[in-house]
C-alpha cells in the first residue's frame, strides 16, 4: 500500500499569482501521477512525473502552466500558474503500487482543493 | 477516451443492495476492471478488481460477465456511508506496467433512508 499526502489541503488565492502543491509518498515510487478535478467533473490526467526525467504531459496541459518537479522517488510538485477563476478545481496526487497478489492497484492523495477569485 | 459507460446515478435505499453496472465493451484480453468511489470532499479510494471471475471482498462484490463486455459492481447492504460517486476503469494490473488509466463521468450512489 501507499499513503499519500499532500498540501496544502486547500487554498484560496488570487488570480495572476502561482500556487505549488505538494505530494509525498512514503515509499519509492517510479511514477507519479498529477489529476485535476474541476467541479461536478471526472477526474483529468495533467501529467506523470518519473524521477529523473521530464513530465510527460496529456493533451491540452503544458509545462509552462503546469510545472511539476520531481526531486526524487518519493515526493513530487505541480504548480499551477498565473492562475485565473478556470483554474479553481481539486487537484489529485496518485501513485501505482503493488497489492497482495502481485496486482497493481492506484492510491490518491485527499486532494488540494483550489479556488482561485 | 473513456473505456467505460455508466449511467450517470442511481438511487439504493438503505439495507437493500446497490448494483452498479458498467460497460466495457472493448476492453483488452490483459486488462482488469477496476471499480473506485469517489466520497465528497475526497480522494477516490479503490473497491475491488478482477479479471475474468467473480470476486468479492469485505466492501463489495464483482460480477463480470463471461464476454468481459461489462460488469456489476453489488454492495450488498448499502449504508448512507456509501454514497459516493463509483468509477469503473479498465487497466492493466501489472507494478511496473504502466498505462494511463482513463476515468469515466462515473455513477453517483445516492442511498437513501
Amino acid at each position: 500500500s501507499a499513503v499519500i499526502s499532500q498540501k496544502p489541503s486547500r487554498d484560496i488565492c488570487q488570480r495572476g499569482t502561482s500556487l505549488t502543491i505538494q505530494c509525498q509518498v512514503d515509499s519509492q515510487v517510479t511514477m507519479m501521477f498529477w489529476y485535476r478535478q474541476q467541479p461536478g467533473q471526472s477526474l483529468t490526467l495533467i501529467a506523470t512525473a518519473n524521477q529523473g526525467s521530464e513530465a510527460t504531459y496529456e493533451s491540452g496541459f503544458v509545462i509552462d502552466k503546469f510545472p511539476i518537479s520531481r526531486p526524487n522517488l518519493t515526493f513530487s510538485t505541480l504548480t499551477v500558474s498565473n492562475m485565473s477563476p478556470e483554474d479553481s478545481s481539486i487537484y489529485l496526487c496518485s501513485v501505482d503500487g503493488s497489492r497482495q497478489g502481485g496486482n497493481t492497484e492506484a492510491f490518491f492523495g485527499q486532494g488540494t482543493r483550489l479556488t482561485v477569485v | 477516451d473513456a473505456k467505460t459507460t455508466q449511467p450517470p446515478s442511481m438511487d439504493c435505499a438503505e439495507g437493500r443492495a446497490a448494483n452498479l453496472p458498467c460497460n466495457h465493451s472493448t476492453i483488452s484480453g490483459n486488462e482488469y476492471v477496476y471499480w473506485y468511489r469517489q466520497i465528497h470532499s475526497q480522494g477516490p479510494q479503490y473497491i475491488i478488481h478482477g479479471l475474468k471471475n467473480n470476486e468479492t471482498n469485505e466492501m463489495a462484490s464483482l460480477i463480470i460477465t463471461e464476454d468481459r463486455k461489462s460488469s456489476t459492481l453489488i454492495l450488498p447492504h448499502a449504508t448512507l456511508r456509501d454514497t459516493a460517486v463509483y468509477y469503473c476503469i479498465v487497466r492493466v494490473a501489472r507494478v511496473g506496467g504502466y498505462q494511463k488509466v482513463t476515468f469515466g463521468t462515473g455513477t453517483k450512489l445516492q442511498v437513501i433512508p
